[in-house]
């Protein structure tokens, strides 16, 4: 069974600082993962998602790795700003034509002014 | 940008009653989804649906839960029979389907509350 784990459960820095954010899965066959932003109390927002056979994606700020064969990407945020707080989840989608995402807890980010 | 909308917001429901969570996906979007979060737990796959039918379903969805897609917009999670453990965030997300690694897009969700 698929577990997706997120390191650390929080992490609060100063603005403009580089971060990293971890996420791992037992299973290495997967199809596809997904990098999301939660707000409180809303929805999930996709920020990238990174095929099975890519390396990385980017998007503005945000740079994401996977590492599938070691079940491992990070997620890796430039020059944060105050804006960026949030949840962030990760999700692998598994090979073998299944539709479902498998989440993790996330790591809730606090960039402080 | 489009987005995935669901109503309402709030829902707060008697133990034992039914409850009908609606969802507009993305216009033509293909495949549709549920998904549950209890507080503080992760986000849960319930419910797959394609070509009007269920295509996977997770061991919560049993059959207490119901989808239809009852007309060419709108999409739905019937639970019957409520349970207080049924509380949670319920999300709906939909995904282009026009090449297998697109993306899901989530909509707001709708807090359910069982009194």
């Amino acid at each position: 069974k698929q577990e997706v784990t997120q390191i650390p459960a929080a992490l609060s820095v100063p603005e403009g600082e580089n971060l990293v954010l971890n996420c791992s899965f037992t299973d290495s066959a997967i199809y596809n993962l997904q990098w999301f932003r939660q707000d409180p109390g809303k929805g999930l927002t996709s920020l990238l998602l990174i095929q099975s056979s890519q390396r990385e994606q980017t998007s503005g700020r945000l740079n994401a790795s996977l590492d599938k064969s070691s079940g491992r990407s990070t997620l890796y945020i430039a020059a944060s700003q105050p804006g960026d707080s949030a949840t962030y989840l990760c999700a692998v989608r598994p090979q073998g034509g299944s539709e479902k995402l498998v989440f993790g807890k996330g790591t809730k980010l606090t960039v402080n002014p | 940008e489009p987005e995935v909308t669901q109503t309402p917001s709030h829902q707060v429901t008697q133990m034992g009653q039914e409850v009908i969570l609606r969802c507009v996906p993305i216009s033509n979007h293909l495949y549709f989804y549920w998904y549950r979060q209890i507080l503080g737990q992760k986000v849960e796959f319930l419910v797959s649906f394609y070509n009007n039918e269920i295509s996977e379903k997770s061991e919560i969805f049993d059959d207490q839960f119901s989808v239809e897609r009852p007309d060419g917009s709108n999409f739905t999670l019937k639970i019957r029979s409520t349970k207080l453990e049924d509380s949670a965030m319920y999300f709906c997300a939909s995904r282009a389907g026009l090449y297998s690694n697109q993306p899901q897009h989530f909509g707001d969700g709708t807090r359910l509350s069982i009194l």
